[in-house]
């Protein structure tokens, strides 16, 4: 079974503070993907990464950052959180082969 | 451009009754097609994935249909149960790029007794 593991379910974080949001997954996917979920949106791509160190901007990247140091970890960082980035995060791992994407259970961050 | 676009936006039916959600899509060229089912605050899960040649297909009470033709398919759910209270998404990849996931808003659905 795959797995894509979100570091955290809920988060609670000041404004101006810098946040880090962390998945991993196991089963050596290439591209890693970052949305965000709001009511009446759906998932709005942020970044993604189709290779260690490689980074592409999704639709929404202002704000936000990503780094992917290791094929395993897809790291997603607010630099300055704001109240408008209170909201779901999934992250996703897709594999080719199969055609399918994998998430995340979510983290619901809270800028206060 | 690229959309992916469900109805209705949330339903509410009685346990027991049968359902259908619709999602309407202009990506091209088409990959395939998945139905996810997101439940409250959890990651959505794939529900089922219909590829070009295929029509119909079955996942125990879940039934998904393609037309290729016209760009739509449906999801229907029969003899619903409380735990089908969820979020139900379409997603439709393009045959081209790696960025290539195109997501619907989703329908909410709910299941009362």
């Amino acid at each position: 079974d795959v797995k894509v593991t979100q570091s955290s379910r809920y988060l609670v974080k000041r404004t101006g503070e810098k946040v880090f949001l962390e998945c991993v997954q196991d089963m050596d996917h290439e591209n890693m993907f970052w949305y965000r979920q709001d009511p009446g949106l759906g998932l709005r791509l942020i970044y993604f990464s189709y290779d260690v160190k490689m980074k592409e901007k999704g639709d929404i990247p202002e704000g936000y950052s990503v780094s992917r140091e290791k094929k395993e970890r897809f790291s997603l960082i607010l630099e300055s959180a704001s109240t408008n980035q209170t909201s779901m995060y999934l992250c996703a791992s897709i594999s080719t082969a199969v055609r399918e994407a994998f998430f995340g259970q979510g983290t619901r961050l809270t800028v206060v | 451009k690229n959309q992916v676009e469900q109805s209705p936006q949330s339903l509410i039916i009685l346990e027991g009754k049968n359902c259908t959600l619709q999602c309407n899509y202009t990506v091209s060229p088409f990959s395939n097609l998945r139905w996810y089912k997101q439940d409250t605050g959890r990651g959505p899960v794939s529900l089922t994935i219909m590829t070009f040649s295929e029509n119909t297909k079955s996942n125990g009470r879940y039934t998904a249909t393609l037309d290729a033709d016209t760009k739509q398919s449906s999801l229907h759910i029969t003899a619903s149960q409380l735990s089908d209270s969820a979020s139900y998404i379409c997603v439709v990849r393009e045959k081209t790029g790696a960025n290539n996931l195109f997501f619907g808003t989703g329908t909410r659905l709910t299941v009362i007794p």
